[in-house]
């Protein structure tokens, strides 16, 4: 089993949609945890950490199940400009290490 | 300000010719990375430093090196690049379990 899993995708949705994407973990030490959003031929940029309470970000609302090991990313309103890969990135805490889940692929029709 | 700064972008490298990719950063972070990022696959962890503790990945290739001088510069070194090497290369810091930075990355083609 991978330490960080994803949706596979790819998403593509129109203009103004919500969309979801889920991730698990497999490492129950795992402390942080976060999403990233890359674009074509650009490095990985943080989108959100991800709190045990949730946390939103305009439209962008992130979760967090521990019990469940499971985060979630919901978009809102979705963009043109929000199309890219996202990336669910989880930090294992003692041995510092931030392993990425395999990306999601959103693409956003107009 | 870039925080992460990563030299040169664009690297062209012979076959089996020794290549090293720079990485620096101004945040003091104690945490540095090296990823490996092939077309439509997600990051790769190579290597991390944990200030001079340095953890190598179980599949992380002979082939790759790094090292870290000091807290703000470390280095990737690829001393035979074969042509499946071929990928981009991102540096990232982290303080311990808080986000990472990353660099704009490395792009190495193998000639």
């Amino acid at each position: 089993r991978k330490e960080v899993e994803q949706d596979p995708g790819p998403f593509n949705v129109p203009e103004g949609a919500t969309v979801a994407f889920n991730c698990t973990y497999s490492n129950s030490a795992s402390q942080s945890f976060f999403w990233y959003r890359q674009d074509c031929r650009k490095e990985p940029k943080l989108l959100m950490s991800v709190y045990s309470s949730g946390n939103e970000d305009g439209r962008f609302t992130a979760q967090l199940n521990r019990a469940s090991q499971y985060i979630s990313l919901l978009i809102r309103d979705s963009k043109l400009s929000d199309s890219a890969t996202y990336l669910c990135v989880v930090n294992s805490g003692s041995a510092r290490q931030l392993t990425f889940g395999s990306g999601t692929q959103l693409t956003v029709l107009p | 300000d870039a925080m992460v700064i990563q030299n040169p972008r664009y690297q062209v490298t012979q076959f089996g010719k020794p290549v090293t990719l720079s990485c620096s950063q101004t945040l003091n972070h104690n945490v540095m990375y090296w990823y490996q990022q092939k077309s439509s696959q997600a990051p790769k962890l190579l290597f991390h430093y944990y200030d001079k503790d340095f953890n190598n990945e179980a599949d992380t290739p002979d082939n790759f090196q790094s090292r870290r001088p000091n807290t703000s510069f470390c280095f990737l070194d690829i001393r035979s690049p074969g042509l499946g090497d071929a990928a981009m290369y991102l540096c990232a810091t982290s303080k311990v379990d808080t986000e990472a930075f990353f660099g704009q990355g490395t792009r190495l083609t193998v000639v």
